[in-house]
């Protein structure tokens, strides 16, 4: 079963806009990790949050951890043409569980217009 | 340095035959992990390895798939008797010790005709 969904499913943006997507899970988590991927190959690690952290930037990505609500966002500032990808949200097993067992959600797809 | 490599990048085979797709992990990352993206899905986890043993194959299907790491590095993901059901992308990742990040090869898309 699915841990984490991502909201929404499509995003259709301008180039220099901002892009907010967002992730809820259903259980406890040790880390929350998002990827992007493009044309549904490889993923690309973009950020980790602990469980203990609220907030962590990386360059022009943001994102913000609610552990009581079990949700996350992925803000991406001045986007760009080269980031339309799909983005997933990944959690791992907490309360003691396995940090190593990934569950993904079914992902948003961005799309930046030039 | 050089990332997770995987091989083939596109495997196309007939339902009943026998395949093995091949993970190169980086180096000196001694967590390896193979998960299945069927299409428009996130990845699904079916097998983690610690060094050459399997300490989690919950997530395979059924018996008809096995993975090996022999020597802690490469595995191999073998599946019998394919069924159509089988097609999707097969993602290998890897992780170096004390770290809970996973690290993506660009995966191999099975198609079973």
């Amino acid at each position: 079963s699915q841990q984490g969904e991502e909201d929404p499913q499509a995003l259709s943006i301008q180039e220099g806009e901002n892009a907010t997507m967002n992730c809820s899970y259903k259980t406890s988590i040790n880390n929350l990790q998002w990827y992007r991927q493009n044309s549904g190959r490889g993923l690309v690690h973009l950020i980790l949050i602990r469980s203990n952290e609220r907030e962590k930037h990386s360059g022009r990505l943001r994102v913000t951890l609610d552990t009581s609500k079990k949700s996350s966002s992925l803000l991406i500032t001045a986007s760009r043409a080269a980031d339309t990808a799909s983005y997933f949200c990944a959690t791992d097993a907490g309360g003691g569980g396995s940090n190593y067992k990934l569950t993904f959600g079914k992902g948003t797809l961005l799309t930046v217009n030039p | 340095g050089a990332g997770v490599s995987q091989t083939p990048s596109n495997k196309v085979t007939e339902k009943g035959k026998y395949v093995e797709l091949r993970c190169d992990p980086i180096s000196g990352h001694t967590a390896l992990y193979w998960y299945r993206q069927s299409l428009g899905q996130g990845p699904e986890f079916l097998i983690y390895f610690q060094g050459t043993g399997a300490a989690d194959d919950s997530g395979l299907p059924n018996d008809r798939f096995f993975a090996v790491r022999p020597e802690g590095s490469v595995s191999t993901l073998k599946i019998q008797r394919t069924e159509r059901g089988d097609s999707a992308v097969y993602l290998c990742a890897s992780s170096p010790p004390v770290s809970d990040t996973q690290y993506f090869g660009p995966g191999t898309r099975l198609t079973v005709l």
